[in-house]
């Protein structure tokens, strides 16, 4: 079946320094989003890429999909403490438009 | 817009007996109702899709009768655990499928605040 892998599962940075997550999906993919999970949260939706090679950007997010629509990666610049979260990437794929979820990434930033 | 509510917020029971928890889709109707459930320090679990009007898909390792899905109407799906067990312990999130709101060609989810069920 479909999976979807996210790297690293937690990162610790000092405030102000960057900060990227990466998902690798098994299969093609339709789309993926990624979502942001506040401790004790549920998850936000952050925004979604359809297109290969799309670079979508959210004031100091910037988000990337992949040529082949397989990989995905999330990048912070110059993080802040209200960038503390757990980050999920959710791909879909096949007829069904199944969804999975990548196992998240734990962010921490040290004021 | 896009907001989506879940009833109740937190339960606890005893074990053996059901809980009826309820997703709404206030502002909109959705086409498509997910579960999810989430364990601690672990990622979303698509438990099955409700479509409104026909029978829920669960995915594999979902037992259909004991986690009930009824989707009644645009703006409404219950998920019933029957018979609770402490290993039923978790938070469950619904989400609700929008076609198009975020601008994309695809379908977004929308999340409830999610539900923590507490089995003793």
């Amino acid at each position: 079946g479909q999976q979807v892998m996210q790297i690293p599962q937690y990162q610790h940075v000092q405030e102000g320094e960057d900060f990227t997550t990466y998902c690798n999906s098994s299969t093609t993919l339709s789309n993926i989003q990624w979502y942001k999970q506040r401790p004790g949260g549920h998850p936000v939706f952050l925004i979604q890429l359809v297109k290969s090679g799309e670079v979508k950007k959210q004031k100091r997010l910037t988000f990337q999909f992949g040529e082949a629509k397989k990989n995905s990666s999330l990048h912070i610049t110059a993080t802040q403490t209200t960038d503390v979260g757990t980050y999920f990437c959710a791909g879909t794929s096949g007829g069904y438009q199944k969804v999975t979820f990548g196992i998240g990434t734990k962010l921490q930033v040290i004021p | 817009g896009a907001v989506v509510s879940q009833h109740p917020s937190w339960v606890i029971c005893k074990s053996g007996t059901s809980v009826k928890i309820e997703c709404r889709s206030l502002d909109f109707q959705a086409t498509t109702m997910f579960w999810y459930r989430q364990f601690p320090k672990q990622s979303l679990m698509l438990m099955a899709t409700s479509n409104e009007g026909s029978k829920a898909t669960y995915e594999q390792g979902v037992e259909k009768d004991k986690f009930l899905i009824n989707h009644a109407s645009l703006t409404l799906s219950t998920l019933t655990v029957t018979s609770a067990h402490p290993e039923d312990s978790s938070f469950y999130i619904c989400s609700a499928s929008v076609p198009g709101l975020a601008g994309g060609i695809q379908e977004t989810q929308y999340f409830g605040p999610g539900t923590r069920l507490l089995v003793l």
